[in-house]
């Protein structure tokens, strides 16, 4: 079945690159995103990469896909203490009309 | 503004009563859904719609009802059926349009606490 799987925790100082990963296994998946949750909060779309590329760059985001791995990462450089939240992964679901499959989400902490 | 509203935020029942959470949303998005969230369990789907008058079971539907009545309107109804329902329910829309990439809008999310 689908299943989406990311490490639970990361801790990166201010300055620093942060890197989240993320493997999937629907090879199928049309698109593949990361949304960003803050406390008590929903979530929002940060990025989004079409499975037929290997690299998306938006300002301080970088997402890489490695297809044959089904692996996703999403990089941000200069982590400042605003990017602390949680961050999903999530790929679409082949089955069903824009059902998407979400990982258990990894939460970013930022320290000085 | 176009967006979704979920209310209310934070929500109380005691054991043994229906509870009816709300979603509303104004992008004319033709699919709505519901998710829970658990701790370390990530986003699960519980319903969703593709169309007015029509829904379907997520993964974990059991305990839950919806109905669509209306475009913009998704209410979850968590039952006395459902065993462990205090979490954090999301509401989200999706476009049906040509271009569509599949995104989804989320609403700010109501905290269920069962007493």
């Amino acid at each position: 079945g689908e299943d989406v799987e990311q490490s639970l925790f990361l801790s990166v100082r201010e300055g620093d690159s942060s890197v989240i990963n993320c493997t999937y296994t629907d090879s199928s998946s049309t698109y593949l995103y990361w949304y960003k949750q803050e406390p008590g909060a929903g979530l929002q779309l940060l990025t989004y990469i079409f499975s037929n590329m290997d690299m998306k760059q938006d300002q301080r985001l970088t997402v890489l896909l490695n297809k044959k791995d089904k692996h996703l990462s999403l990089r941000i450089a200069d982590t400042q203490t605003g990017d602390s939240a949680i961050y999903f992964c999530a790929e679409t679901f082949s089955g069903g009309y824009n059902k998407l499959i979400f990982g258990a989400g990894t939460r970013l902490a930022v320290h000085p | 503004d176009g967006g979704i509203t979920q209310s209310p935020k934070y929500l109380f029942r005691k054991e043994g009563q229906n509870v009816t959470l709300s979603c509303e949303q104004n992008l004319n998005h033709d699919a709505m859904y519901w998710y829970r969230q658990d701790p370390g369990q990530g986003l699960r789907l519980i319903y969703y719609s593709q169309i007015v008058n029509d829904f379907q079971k997520g993964d974990i539907a059991e305990g839950y009802s919806v109905s669509r009545e209306k475009k913009e309107s998704f209410p979850l109804t968590v039952t006395s059926a459902q065993k462990n329902p205090t979490a954090f329910y999301l509401c989200a829309s999706s476009s049906s349009g040509r271009v569509n990439t599949g995104e989804l809008f989320f609403g700010e999310g109501s905290r269920l606490t069962v007493l």
